[in-house]
């Protein structure tokens, strides 16, 4: 399998599950990010992390922790979430360096998320 | 830091009718250009990218965005558009320098194509 994969595509939790989201890169990237997506707003970054370790955290609230076992490897674990988390979360990767090459991400087709 | 503005939210028109989505950025250093796609219950896709040299870059499926340093935009046009190409489109900046951390994209463009 090529590209960025993400498991699973849909999710739908109560307020007090715990879940997870999955993210793999084929692409040989050392850089992976998370994106929240929801309807008419820019695109936020929650997440970076380059070569395991976080590098940027964007006032994300606690009940969304990230892990990192390696490179390839980007988890989203997610606990007592709101119904305001709602949306689409976008894992993408990219090479973790300065220049085009790092600006370029890729990205998976996203894990749409509902909380009720 | 940079910002991007991408002026309408929604743009209809019909098929084999040119098209173009409009992209403003700005920035205090010089940056890299980028439109991505997403088609429905997709993640976003690369459609093309600017670096330097030629104002003008193409991608594979018949998009062209022009770069224009003065006004600051880099603008996607088609000249004849199909029913595939209904989507949303983002444009994105990011800095020469400062690393992958720095990609800031706009709100999006949804184009739909009326057949």
């Amino acid at each position: 399998e090529t590209g960025v994969t993400q498991t699973p595509r849909h999710l739908v939790m109560g307020m007090t599950n715990k879940k997870s989201l999955k993210c793999e890169q084929h692409l040989g990237h050392n850089a992976m990010y998370w994106y929240k997506q929801s309807a008419k707003k820019p695109l936020e970054l929650m997440f970076v992390y380059n070569f395991k370790e976080q590098t940027e955290n964007n006032s994300v609230p606690s009940r969304f922790s990230p892990e990192c076992p390696n490179s390839s490897h980007l988890f989203l674990h997610l606990h007592t979430l709101q119904p305001e988390d709602s949306a689409l979360y976008l894992c993408a990767s990219s090479q973790a360096r300065p220049g085009l090459e790092g600006s370029t991400q890729y990205f998976g087709p996203g894990t749409r998320l509902t909380v009720l | 830091a940079q910002s991007v503005t991408q002026l309408d939210s929604q743009v209809p028109v019909f098929e084999e009718a040119p098209v173009e989505l409009r992209c403003n950025y700005s920035s205090s250093v010089s940056v890299y250009l980028f439109w991505y796609v997403q088609y429905p219950n997709q993640g976003l896709q690369l459609l093309l990218k600017y670096l330097s040299g030629s104002t003008l870059v193409e991608s594979i499926n018949g998009f062209e965005a022009e770069f224009n340093k003065s006004q600051t935009s880099f603008h996607l046009r088609k000249p004849s558009v199909h029913i595939s190409d209904t989507a949303e489109y983002f444009c994105a900046v990011s800095p020469f320098s400062g690393g992958y951390q720095k990609v800031t994209f706009g709100i999006g463009t949804k184009l739909q194509v009326i057949p």
